[in-house]
């Protein structure tokens, strides 16, 4: 099983909407951090979360961390088709080298129409 | 501020070829990344470097090398290609922020080995 699960896989959703985007870890987090993919495209970073009860908010869009839960969830408020695209998370773990190797969610795929 | 460069965008190999794939970075980050992109996988680093002349192993770098004789540069060599190589290639360099690290992407490298 995925050490990072993220929730849903995709989501279609009509222009105005809000929606939630889950990604949570097996095991504690030591950083959390969401990226925005379009096709053909790199990834773009978003947020970093690296605290419990931390919230983070650009433009629309807004990340919150559950330290319980070791789970991040990002939500976008009245949806626009630009909004449209891969939304990946990607977490760093205490480890006794490197917390700058992350390992990345499967991604959710979010479909915005007009 | 170009960012993370990749080139080739496209390229299409036949069994046993080789080839380099070329990163490079305009904002003097120490840390370089190679991942590899795959439906249903996720990313999965590749090898990683924390600065000119030292190199390290990721999740899946076999099949692959690289060398980073420059702090902008981070090629990565496919030695006889295999079909198992077809992927998406992202490179990626960080800058830290904290005990953390944010990393920036290049935009792709869609190869096809066939």
């Amino acid at each position: 099983s995925q050490e990072l699960e993220q929730s849903p896989q995709s989501l279609i959703v009509q222009e105005g909407k809000n929606l939630t985007i889950n990604c949570t870890s097996s095991k504690t987090l030591y950083g959390l951090y969401w990226y925005k993919q379009k096709y053909g495209e790199g990834l773009i970073f978003l947020m970093m979360l690296q605290k419990g009860g931390e919230e983070k908010s650009h433009e629309k869009i807004t990340a919150k961390l559950d330290e319980k839960k070791q789970q991040s969830s990002l939500h976008i408020t009245a949806s626009q088709p630009s909004h449209a695209g891969i939304y990946l998370c990607g977490a760093a773990y205490p480890n006794a080298g490197n917390n700058r190797k992350l390992i990345w969610g499967l991604g959710t795929s979010l479909a915005v129409n007009p | 501020n170009a960012g993370v460069t990749q080139t080739p965008k496209f390229r299409i190999l036949k069994i046993g070829q080789s080839m380099t794939l070329q990163c490079t970075q305009d904002m003097n980050h120490n840390y370089m990344y190679w991942y590899r992109q795959d439906p249903g996988m996720g990313l999965k680093l590749i090898y990683y470097s924390v600065g000119a002349g030292i190199t390290d192993k990721g999740e899946v770098p076999n099949g692959y090398n690289v060398s980073r004789s420059t702090t902008e540069d981070f090629p990565l060599r496919l030695e006889l290609a295999a079909p198992s190589q077809t992927s998406v290639y992202f490179c990626a360099s960080s800058y830290s922020v904290g005990r953390l690290d944010i990393q920036y992407f290049g935009a792709g490298t869609r190869l096809s080995v066939l």
